[in-house]
C-alpha cells in the first residue's frame, strides 16, 4: 500500500531534549516536505527537499533540521525544543516538483514541549 | 505575497442539507488549486484538484469545486452532506517557487453536520 509513514504518532518531552520525527514514503517520490499545523494558521512548511542530498527551508525553518539520506527517508530534528514548537507535524510527499501531482500524507505527529 | 483566504473558521450544517466552503486566493496568475480533507487523527487526503480547462471540477466523496478567475476563488460544494463528512477541509494553492510548485494552505474551515 502507498504511503507515508511517520513515527511517532505522539510525544511529551522537556525542553532543550532532542528528538527526531522520522518520515518514510514508499513510492519513490523524489519531494518530500515538512509542515506544521497550528490553529488557524493552517499548515505551514518547514523544509522541503526536491532529491536525495537536496534540501531547503521553508516558511517556518527556525529551530528544525531536516537530512535526505536516502530517497525514502526525510526526518525532523529538533536540537534543542522549545515549548513553541508544541504542534502537529506532517511529513508529506510527492511524485513530481512541478505541482501537477498531489502531495501524500503522513498521519501526523503531535508533538507537545514542556 | 501569495495567500489563501478560507473566510469561514467553522461552519455547521444540517446532514443532507447543502454546503458551500468559500477560498480566495492572492496570486498573479492562475495557480494550481486544490482542496484537501483531514479527518480526526488523519492526514490529508486529496478531495479535488484544477489545474487548466473545466472550470467545474469533481472530486472524491460527491464534493465538486468552481474555479472563477474573475474573483479568484475555488469554492468547494456538495449537494448533500453526510454525517461523514463532519472534518477540516483546506484550501491550497500551488505556485512556482525555486524550481518547484510550493503548496500554500489556508486556514482551514472545521465542517460539522448535525444530524
Amino acid at each position: 500500500e502507498a504511503q507515508v509513514t511517520q513515527n511517532p504518532r505522539y510525544l511529551i518531552t522537556v525542553t532543550g531534549k532532542k528528538l527526531t520525527v522520522t518520515c518514510s514514503q514508499n513510492m519513490n517520490h523524489e519531494y518530500m516536505s515538512w509542515y506544521r499545523q497550528d490553529p488557524g494558521l493552517g499548515l505551514r512548511q518547514i523544509y522541503y527537499s526536491m532529491n536525495v542530498e537536496v534540501t531547503d527551508k521553508g516558511d517556518v525553518p527556525e529551530g528544525y533540521k531536516v537530512s535526505r539520506k536516502e530517497k525514502r527517508n526525510f526526518p525532523l530534528i529538533l536540537e534543542s525544543p522549545s515549548p513553541n514548537q508544541t504542534s502537529l507535524y506532517f511529513c508529506a510527499s510527492s511524485l513530481s516538483r512541478q505541482g501537477d501531482q498531489p502531495q501524500h500524507f503522513g498521519d501526523g505527529t503531535r508533538l507537545s514541549i514542556l | 505575497a501569495q495567500s489563501v483566504t478560507q473566510p469561514d473558521i467553522h461552519i455547521t450544517v444540517s446532514e443532507g442539507a447543502s454546503l458551500e466552503l468559500r477560498c480566495n486566493y492572492s496570486y498573479g496568475a492562475t495557480p494550481y488549486l486544490f482542496w484537501y480533507v483531514q479527518s480526526p487523527g488523519q492526514g490529508l487526503q486529496l478531495l479535488l484538484k484544477y489545474f487548466s480547462g473545466d472550470t467545474l471540477v469533481q472530486g472524491i466523496k460527491g464534493f465538486e469545486a468552481e474555479f472563477k478567475r474573475s474573483q479568484s476563488s475555488f469554492n468547494l460544494r456538495k449537494p448533500s452532506v453526510h454525517w461523514s463528512d463532519a472534518a477540516e477541509y483546506f484550501c491550497a494553492v500551488g505556485v512556482p517557487f525555486r524550481g518547484y510548485n510550493k503548496l500554500i494552505f489556508g486556514a482551514g474551515t472545521r465542517l460539522a453536520v448535525h444530524p
